[in-house]
């Protein structure tokens, strides 16, 4: 079991370019999220699904766009990056039982933009 | 106002102590409440979950005070593997998203 997965690692992207963040899980989890975490700020809800084909806007989701296209995936796209998205980012998943809120979080990502 | 507010330390402490971390909540309207850790660089992971009735697991201890919306966490005999960053993390129900302190730093000295 990897639990949930994040890729890539590490990226550094010039200011305009894009790139999608992949998450992968192999829980079954019904709910998925993307976080930012910014020095200070504590984690940041970015966008998050229900389930698949399902999206919805978190906290803070300007510039960035997602998709559920299959249940253990989960997508962040960021289609003209700004230097103000110089953060790392989280990818979770939970399930979707009512008596259980925990978050299982990937390793994640820590995106530079220039 | 922060959603969720905590003193982001450091708490220096020395082996074998004990330290208590406090966080305020904001939204009246919320529902659960957890303690996640976080090490340096790493993923944050559910250390426990705070029951109105107050809850311990091991040598971690966790109340919850709705009337002053209030949560805390005791840790006692500190480890030096204790050393990590603390995040208060409070639910509004619904959407089962959750809203994340700033997060406590401790570092155990030998």
């Amino acid at each position: 079991n990897a639990g949930v997965t994040q890729t890539p690692k590490f990226r550094v992207l010039k200011t305009g370019q894009s790139m999608t963040l992949l998450c992968a899980q192999d829980m079954n989890h019904e709910y998925m999220y993307w976080y930012r975490q910014d020095p200070g700020m504590g984690l940041r809800l970015i966008h998050y699904s229900v389930g698949e084909g399902t999206t919805a806007k978190g906290e803070v989701p300007d510039g960035y766009n997602v998709s559920r296209l299959k249940k253990q995936n989960f997508l962040l796209g960021l289609e003209s990056a700004a230097p103000s998205q110089t953060s790392v980012y989280f990818c979770a998943s939970s399930t979707g039982l009512a008596v259980s809120y925990e978050q299982y979080f990937g390793p994640g990502t820590r995106l530079t933009v220039t | 106002r922060k959603e969720v507010e905590q003193d982001p330390g450091p708490f220096n402490v020395p082996e074998g102590a004990t330290v208590a971390f406090n966080c305020t909540y904001s939204n009246s309207a919320s529902q659960s409440f957890f303690w996640y850790r976080q090490d340096c660089r790493k993923e944050p992971k559910l250390l426990m979950s705070v029951y109105s009735s107050g809850n311990e697991d091991g040598r971690f201890t966790a109340q919850l005070n709705r009337a002053s919306q209030y949560i805390s966490l005791l840790i006692r005999d500190s480890k030096l593997s204790d050393s990590a960053t603390y995040l208060c993390v409070v639910n509004r129900g619904g959407r089962r998203a959750l809203t994340f302190g700033s997060g406590t730093r401790l570092q155990v000295q030998p």
